[in-house]
């Protein structure tokens, strides 16, 4: 079983206040990384996947950067705003025959406080 | 819109009774799963399938067992449930090398 790893497992920021969280994982075989949002009674929705090392996508206020060598990726978010409030999840697609199965981090559950 | 649907929100299930998740998806999507969320282990995929009638076991699939009879549906099925299988069931959907799209999550409890 893969281990993929997500720090803090919560936390609580000021409305305007910019934050970053942490994915960890193995980084033999890395195919993908990918990045979810989950709100509260909502599906999680995608936010980001990432192949290549160096890579830095970006939507709106969050951004995500992507380390395959050591095995990490980074979520920031600008400035954030209450509806940032959900758990973010990362996700790992490894190569060996399991392109199709994603392993997941148990998320960090961000609280913006108005 | 695409999407995933899960057949109920809420459910509550008595111990030993036969239970059965249904997800359906309308995107043609070849790739289906099954996982199980769970306060500080995250989400464990306990079955998932790539085809119609194939499956493969995931991390955690004791328990369990799931049905792929048409491309679109994908059941997971308690045989003998029990309350250690209280908890969120999520159902999600792919295209190979791709990202998922979810359904919106059953919360079973089992009393």
């Amino acid at each position: 079983i893969l281990n993929v790893e997500q720090s803090p497992q919560s936390l609580h920021v000021q409305e305007g206040d910019s934050t970053n969280f942490t994915c960890s994982f193995p980084s033999s075989n890395f195919y993908a990384l990918h990045w979810y949002r989950w709100e509260t009674a909502k599906s999680p929705e995608a936010l980001f996947v990432m192949t290549l090392n160096g890579d830095e996508k970006k939507k709106g206020r969050i951004s995500a950067t992507l380390n395959t060598k050591e095995g990490y990726s980074y979520l920031y978010i600008k400035g954030s705003q209450p509806e940032d409030s959900a758990t973010y999840l990362c996700a790992l697609g490894k190569s060996s025959g399991s392109a199709r199965q994603l392993t997941f981090g148990s998320g960090t559950q961000l609280t913006v406080l108005p | 819109d695409v999407k995933v649907t899960q057949s109920s929100r809420y459910l509550v299930k008595r111990t030993g009774e036969k239970v059965f998740l249904e997800c359906v998806q309308d995107m043609d999507h070849e790739n289906m799963f099954w996982y199980r969320q769970d306060p500080g282990l995250g989400l464990r995929l306990i079955y998932f399938s790539y085809d119609v009638k194939m499956k493969e076991k995931g991390d955690i699939p004791e328990g369990y067992s799931v049905s792929r009879e048409k491309k679109e549906r994908f059941s997971l099925i308690l045989e003998s449930a029990s309350t250690s299988q209280t908890s969120m069931y999520l159902c999600a959907s792919s295209l190979t090398g791709n990202g998922y799209t979810f359904g919106s999550g059953t919360r079973l409890t089992v009393v």
